[in-house]
């Protein structure tokens, strides 16, 4: 069964850093590409970031460029999101995602992990 | 950026009944790269519909994705218990990369 499990999440003040990481399993980690998808409170799926299968290529949403690095490590089959000088406005569960079927699409996910940045 | 825009905000229809689920994009989108999600309460999103019009594995079939250029439509043929959730419209270009529509709620009546 293809597995994603996100951890790192919790309580973080405004401008400092936290690390989520993604346990994939179920299916050869290294073959796909990989995204982080957000969702604040109450609100909409808005997505953050990619890297392709051997870390080489990245992307990233402009609200976070700059900020958040992804990086992947194939040998754990993880993948992890370095979140930095975070904003209030960067509360929100985050969910990873593998590449789905066809294009452009994100299946399946995570349960995700809610990253709440407050004083 | 190309905006995906959902409507109606919410639908309210009883178990049986047929749904209609638009998506209007600001831009032209491929087909190939249009795609609906399911979300319950506290889950997360499940991929329904990939290439406007396939069926991800496992989605039965009175999910059906139709449309294309700026018009997209999710229909469920006869709603069950279970269907009652949010859904999402999604796209991919290369400038943009991935966009979500804001949501449509779908609940009983």
């Amino acid at each position: 069964e293809v597995q994603l499990v996100e951890s790192g999440g919790g309580l973080v003040q405004p401008g400092g850093s936290v690390r989520l990481s993604c346990e994939a399993s179920g299916f050869t980690f290294s073959s796909y590409w990989m995204h982080w998808v957000r969702q604040a409170p109450g609100k909409g799926l808005v997505w953050v970031s990619r890297i392709n299968s051997d870390g080489s290529i990245t992307s990233y949403a402009d609200s976070v460029k700059g900020r958040f690095t992804i990086s992947r490590d194939n040998a754990k089959n993880t993948l992890y999101l370095q979140m930095n000088s975070l904003r209030a406005e960067d509360t929100a569960v985050y969910y990873c995602a593998r590449k789905g079927p066809g294009s452009g699409t994100f299946d399946p996910w995570g349960q995700g992990t809610l990253v709440t940045v407050s004083s | 950026e190309i905006v995906l825009t959902q409507s109606p905000g919410t639908l309210s229809l009883s178990p049986g009944e047929r749904a209609t689920l638009s998506c209007r994009a600001s831009q032209s989108v491929s087909g190939s790269y249009l795609a609906w999600y399911q979300q319950k309460p506290g889950q997360a999103p499940r991929l329904l519909i990939y290439g406007a019009s396939s069926r991800a594995t496992g989605i039965p079939d009175r999910f059906s994705g139709s449309g294309s250029g700026t018009d997209f439509t999710l229909t469920i043929s006869r709603l069950e218990p279970e269907d009652f959730a949010v859904y999402y419209c999604q796209q991919f270009d290369s400038s943009s990369l991935y966009t979500f529509g804001q949501g449509t709620k779908l609940e009983i009546k």
